[in-house]
Order: structure tokens, then C-alpha cells, then sequence
């Protein structure tokens, strides 16, 4: 099954820009395996931020985009806040399977 | 608004069988792709298995053959029966629907003691 690729930890300032990549062992990022990215902080359940390569939910901050980079998904943080510190993983659909990446540590210092 | 609710975890020996519920409301589990996810406390979640809207359903590698996904449209419940449990599947167990949105449910915990 296929490996997905994240950076393990990124820093970004307060009111910094940070954009975490999610990539694949089978090749190109496309919009055909609708990347999602997903929020987790220590104890609580990971919250949806982009579903699709880049929807959102009602309840993702707008500071929060998703694209496709390079052959890669990508989730941009912009205007980084305090709250913002946590773990991200993005998800990807193949055909018959999806898998998870190992997830990014964001802090923001 | 979304709401899906799993139950059914519990604490088991190996060997042992177990069946998780995931009640939604808010979606129809017929109309959405829905997949199992696990989670050990400080890890990464890991994807376990899939149903598609049509019905078909995958499992991962590391589950198949053992667990078995269904649903029950007339009770908007997914299913996921899981058979020769081993301590390696112990987890948080959720149902995420992945289908013109994602929505977690909260969880049932899984514990496989030896």
C-alpha cells in the first residue's frame, strides 16, 4: 500500500506563513485523491480543516488553505496564531485504499 | 449537522471477536464513503478499512481477512466486525465519513490483552 510523505516538524512565527506538504509513493498529488488534511491537538479527536484539496468546513479558520504544490498536496497556514500549534495529517484516497501520512508537528514560536 | 457515534469496543483476550457500531445522523452512511480509522494514544491515526457509497470495501493489509465491514441503511449504521483480534489492534476506533466533507466521530476504544 501506498506511503505518504510529510515533513515530521515545522515552526512558523506568530502571524508567520507555513505551508506542510503531503506527497506520495505512487507519484503526483492530484486532485483524484482528494487530499484532506486533518488538525489534532493532544487529547482531542482530529478535526477536519480541508476536505477535497481545498474545502473547508464551516468551522476552518480562513488563515487555513489547501492547493495542490509541485506534485504534492499542501496546507497553508497564514497569519499563524498560538492555537495553531498541533499536529497535521493529510489523508489520501487510492483506488481501494486511502493512508494516512505521519503527520506534522507545527509549533509556533 | 453530522453526527456519527460509535460503539461496541471493549477489553478482549486474543483471539477474541468484536463488533463496532457507527450510528450517524445528519448523513445518510448509503450516500457517503465511510471508512474505520485507528489510533494508538501518541501515534498517527491508520486507516483500516473502507466502504464505498456502491458498497464495495477494502481493507488495509494489516486487518484483511479478519475484519469485515457492513452496513445497515434502514438504521443509518456502519459495522465493522472485527475477528481474531490481536494485541497490535488495540486502538481508538473511529468512523469518519470522507464523502463532500469529513466528519470524525468521537471513538471506542479497543483494548486486546495477552
Amino acid at each position: 500500500q501506498a506511503v505518504v510523505t510529510q515533513e515530521p516538524s515545522l515552526t512558523v512565527s506568530p502571524g508567520g506563513t507555513v505551508t506542510l506538504t503531503c506527497g506520495s509513493s505512487t507519484g503526483a498529488v492530484t486532485s483524484t485523491h482528494y487530499p484532506h488534511w486533518f488538525q489534532q491537538k493532544p487529547g482531542q479527536v482530529p478535526r477536519t480543516l480541508i476536505f477535497d484539496t481545498n474545502n473547508k468546513h464551516s468551522w476552518t479558520p480562513a488563515r487555513f488553505s489547501g492547493s495542490l504544490l509541485g506534485g504534492k498536496a499542501a496546507l497553508t497556514l497564514s497569519g499563524a496564531q498560538p492555537e495553531d500549534e498541533a499536529e497535521y495529517y493529510c489523508l489520501l484516497s487510492y483506488n481501494g485504499a486511502y493512508a494516512f501520512g505521519a503527520g506534522t508537528k507545527v509549533t509556533v514560536l | 449537522e453530522v453526527h456519527l457515534v460509535e460503539s461496541g469496543g471493549g477489553l478482549v483476550q486474543p483471539g477474541a471477536s468484536l463488533r463496532l457500531s457507527c450510528a450517524a445522523s445528519g448523513l445518510a452512511v448509503s450516500n457517503s464513503n465511510m471508512i474505520w480509522v485507528r489510533q494508538v494514544p501518541g501515534k498517527g491515526p491508520e486507516w483500516v478499512s473502507l466502504m464505498y457509497v456502491g458498497g464495495a470495501t477494502y481493507y488495509a493489509d494489516s486487518v484483511k481477512g479478519r475484519f469485515t465491514l457492513s452496513r445497515d441503511n434502514s438504521k443509518n449504521t456502519l459495522y465493522l466486525q472485527m475477528n481474531s483480534l490481536r494485541p497490535e489492534d488495540t486502538a481508538l476506533y473511529h468512523c469518519v465519513s470522507v464523502y463532500g466533507g469529513s466528519y470524525w466521530g468521537q471513538g471506542t476504544l479497543v483494548t486486546v490483552f495477552s
